[in-house]
């Protein structure tokens, strides 16, 4: 069974960093593309980051660029998320996402298993 | 970025009626698209990718067609669990992009 188990969120203020861990089960990790999607109170869905299967291939949005940084560390199965220079617009809830296609980046096959997510809150 | 656009916003039907929803890309992204749906207080479903394709498990009542730029997700006979908000999502190039949602209301 695939498992997705996020964690690492919580409150901080403006300005600081927070690291969310997406630990990975039930599938082979160094497989697969991995994201990250989050979605604020209220809100809709925001693609937010994804790694290719080797690290090869990273992309971020654009609202992230330059703050965040995505890695994975397969011999773990684990994926990652570094947020520095956190602002209140990132409050959100954070899911990790398994990329539907074996080996390939920017698939054609969705995310096909997603975990519960982890929230983040940016507040003073 | 490729900007997606789902019509309606919300849509209020009925137990059994045939619902379409709508999504419109900036820019061509040939098949790059897929479907979720989200219910309150849990994690999207992947329904539709490739932008017909099924997802394994999910009822045939569920349809996606398309390409281009103008894409459609079809409920043929809609369902009491089917309540939901849905979005479409284009996976063509980074930074992937949804929709901002179709919410489904009795």
């Amino acid at each position: 069974e695939v498992q997705l188990v996020e964690s690492g969120g919580g409150l901080l203020q403006p300005g600081r960093s927070l690291r969310l861990s997406c630990a990975a089960s039930g599938f082979t990790f160094d497989n697969y593309a991995m994201h990250w999607v989050r979605q604020a109170p209220g809100k809709g869905l925001e693609w937010v980051s994804g790694i290719s299967w080797n690290s090869g291939d990273i992309g971020y949005a654009d609202s992230v660029k330059g703050r965040f940084t995505i890695s994975r560390d397969n011999a773990k199965n684990s994926l990652y998320l570094q947020m520095n220079s956190l602002r209140a617009e990132d409050t959100a809830l954070y899911y990790c996402a398994k990329d539907g296609a074996i080996l390939e980046w920017l698939s054609n096959s969705g995310f096909d298993y997603w975990g519960q997510g982890t929230l983040v809150t940016v507040s003073s | 970025d490729i900007q997606m656009t789902q019509s309606p916003s919300s849509l209020s039907a009925s137990i059994g009626d045939r619902v379409t929803i709508t999504c419109r890309a900036s820019q061509s992204i040939t098949g790059y698209l897929n479907w979720f749906q989200q219910k309150p207080g849990k994690a999207p479903k992947l329904l539709i990718y490739a932008a017909s394709s099924l997802q394994s498990g999910v009822p045939s009542r569920f349809s996606g067609s398309g390409s281009g730029t103008d894409f459609t997700l079809t409920i043929s006979s809609l369902h009491p669990e089917d309540f939901a908000t849905y979005y479409c999502q284009q996976s063509y190039s980074t930074p992937y992009t949804f929709g901002q949602g179709t919410k489904l209301e009795i």
